[in-house]
């Protein structure tokens, strides 16, 4: 069955402190992986994707992402965050009709 | 460049009452998704459609829950007789196309509100 498992319910860093963000899926063709990010009470906005290429995959504000096929991985990194950075993150793995999402990590920035 | 648009941001029913929810895709898209986000969980898909068309309705609830995108205007996402456990919020997204591309890209709308009384 396809899935997105992201195992971290909530993350609490330190602003400046580095942010790994796991998404793990279970999908049967090469998969389409997404990170989207979602402030309060506001949509969705695409941080970045990965279709094929490159495994590290370079999105806006800073993040990236590393595809990692034998891990089945496609985990969210940033060197350095800042407070606004926190929100709700979704991974999500993509097929012909429809995205399947994660249950979302939702990240607190400490001052 | 317009995003995707959708109204309204919140809506109130009662129970029983009908909710219709609007949808427009990304200027030059014809294809429009519908997922639900329950309180406190990921995003779930409901339907794919393109103009005049549902290709994939999978995710919909069987009954009182229907979709339409017609040759012109809004995608409508229509509840009728709702219950407490339709609030959620619900998302459109659109993309350009399906190839299997990068095209295939969904961007997300700002989703409406729903409460159900």
């Amino acid at each position: 069955a396809q899935s997105v498992t992201q195992p971290d319910i909530h993350i609490t860093v330190s602003e400046g402190a580095s942010l790994e963000l796991r998404c793990n899926y279970s999908y049967g063709a090469t998969p389409y992986l997404f990170w989207y990010v979602q402030s309060p009470g506001q949509g969705l906005q695409l941080l970045l994707k990965y279709f094929s290429g490159d495994t590290l995959v370079q999105g806006i504000k800073g993040f990236e992402a590393e595809f990692k096929r034998s891990q089945s991985s496609f985990n969210l990194r940033k060197p350095s965050v800042h407070w606004s950075d926190a929100a709700e993150y979704f991974c999500a793995v993509g097929g012909a009709n429809k995205y399947i999402f994660g249950t979302g990590t939702r990240l607190k920035v400490l001052a | 460049n317009a995003g995707v648009m959708q109204n309204p941001r919140h809506l109130v029913r009662r129970r029983g009452q009908e909710a219709r929810l609007r949808c427009s895709p990304m200027k030059g898209h014809s294809h429009v998704y519908w997922y639900r986000q329950l309180p406190e969980e990921g995003l779930k898909f409901m339907v794919y459609l393109q103009k005049e068309n549902i290709i994939d309705e999978s995710g919909m609830p069987k009954e009182r829950f229907s979709a339409e995108f017609p040759k012109e205007g809004p995608s409508i996402l229509r509840i009728q007789q709702v219950v407490r456990g339709d609030s959620a919020a619900y998302f459109c997204a659109s993309s350009l196309t399906t190839s299997g591309s990068s095209t295939d890209t969904q961007y997300f709308g700002p989703g409406t509100r729903l409460t159900v009384l």
